[in-house]
């Protein structure tokens, strides 16, 4: 069965600093990989996805992900945080039919 | 927004009664999936319906059950609630019935008493 580990629980980082999210994945044959973004209160919001092709790809409000089949990841990058990125980021496998979610990592950004 | 809609926002209830979590989706997809997003057990898929049938099912307790009606927006039913059964449950949609982009509804956050 698939499954996905986002090492990181909490990550702080200043307004302005790059940030990188981790996420782990376990899958058989090639995965279809997401992240997504839940503000509080809010729903998830798709960032990004890969199903195939290029292994970098962008998503909205200056997120990138680079999908590494060697290593199982697919982290997710932002050269810059602007504070409005404060939230709880998930990625995701999916298989046929279902998203398999990691616990997530929330960000903080200080001022 | 995602185009899909989520009603209510906000339930609270007791124990021992019962719900249901209406969701519409976004116009054009006939796949909805349902998901539970609790503290303990992070987001976990419940049930998935592709025009009007049942397609696939995860960790749906018996309690719970689900339909797709022909206009295609979906009904969770909660039944026999227990505490435990506190969380946020999401509806996503997505055009086909295989792995496709599924976007997701706001959330109805439930509350049990």
């Amino acid at each position: 069965a698939q499954s996905v580990t986002q090492p990181d629980i909490h990550i702080t980082v200043s307004e302005g600093a790059s940030l990188e999210l981790r996420c782990n994945y376990s899958y058989g044959a090639t995965p279809y990989l997401f992240w997504y973004v839940q503000s509080p209160g809010q729903g998830l919001q798709l960032l990004l996805k890969y199903f195939s092709g290029d292994t970098l790809v962008q998503g909205i409000k200056g997120f990138e992900a680079e999908f590494k089949r060697s290593q199982s990841s697919f982290n997710l990058r932002k050269p810059s945080v602007h504070w409005s990125d404060a939230a709880e980021y998930f990625c995701a496998v999916g298989d046929d039919y279902k998203l398999s979610f990691g616990a997530g990592t929330t960000v903080t950004v200080r001022a | 927004d995602s185009g899909v809609t989520q009603t209510p926002k906000h339930l609270i209830t007791a124990t021992g009664q019962r719900v249901t979590l209406r969701c519409s989706p976004r116009s054009g997809d006939l796949s909805v999936y349902w998901y539970q997003q609790s503290l303990d057990q992070g987001l976990q898929f419940l049930i998935q319906y592709y025009n009007g049938e049942e397609r696939a099912k995860g960790n749906i307790l018996e309690r719970f059950s689900a339909q797709q009606f022909p206009d295609l927006h979906s009904e969770l039913n909660l039944s026999s609630l227990e505490l435990g059964d506190s969380a946020l449950y999401f509806c996503a949609s997505s055009q086909g019935p295989f792995q496709e982009t599924q976007y997701f509804g706001p959330g109805t956050r439930l509350l049990v008493l």
